[in-house]
């Protein structure tokens, strides 16, 4: 079956500083894979996305490149901003066929940004 | 920008109880999904829908749940005779297409609380 690791949170930083959150996958198939965000109060929003290897995706001056050779695809910002505290979830879905495909979520990792 | 909507936003019921949630998907999508989180748990997959039938569900999607999209604009998921273990959040989601590559559009979720 497919799934989602991520590191473990809090991760709380000042503000500047260099963020990376590691997340790791399995999967059957070639999964395409995505960031989406949670907003204290909100629901999910899609960060970023790639689909195939070697991608990067990139957003709000967040990346993630997808390493196939490692199933990898760690998020990272040069220079967090108080803004940016939230929970940040690594996913996955895979399939090549045209049809539905339900989303694998990691864990989330809660990251908290002080001035 | 479109987004998906979710009534209500926190629904507090008495365990034993029916509680129907309710989401106003992107106008113009075809694929509809609800998940879960459990309080400090990953977001755990329900059930998919497209071309008004299930196209599949999860382990947990047992017969107290059913959904419907009763018009052309709503979608809902209804829990028969509630249990405690069933609050959760509860999220909506809905993509153009299918497909791997298309990211899912979420809502901001309900809180369902079972007394």
């Amino acid at each position: 079956g497919n799934s989602v690791t991520q590191m473990e949170g809090p991760v709380t930083l000042s503000e500047e500083a260099f963020l990376t959150i590691n997340c790791t996958y399995t999967a059957t198939g070639y999964p395409s894979l995505f960031w989406y965000v949670q907003y204290p109060g909100e629901g999910l929003q899609l960060l970023l996305k790639a689909t195939k290897a070697d991608d990067k995706g990139s957003n709000k001056g967040f990346e993630a490149t997808y390493r196939k050779e490692t199933t990898s695809f760690h998020l990272e910002k040069g220079s967090v901003q108080v803004s940016d505290s939230a929970v940040y979830f690594c996913a996955l879905t895979t399939g090549d066929s045209g049809g539905y495909q339900k989303v694998t979520f990691g864990t989330g990792t809660k990251l908290q940004v002080i001035p | 920008e479109p987004e998906v909507t979710q009534t209500p936003s926190h629904q507090v019921t008495q365990m034993g109880q029916e509680v129907i949630l309710r989401c106003v998907p992107i106008s113009n999508h075809l694929y509809f999904y609800w998940y879960r989180q459990i309080l400090g748990q990953k977001v755990e997959f329900l059930v998919s829908f497209y071309n008004n039938e299930i196209s599949e569900k999860s382990e947990i999607f047992d017969d107290q749940f059913s959904v419907e999209r009763p018009d052309g604009s709503n979608f809902t998921l209804k829990i028969r005779s509630t249990k405690l273990e069933d609050s959760a959040m509860y999220f909506c989601a809905s993509s153009l297409q299918g497909g791997k590559r298309q990211p899912q559009h979420f809502g901001d979720g309900t809180r369902l609380s079972i007394l």
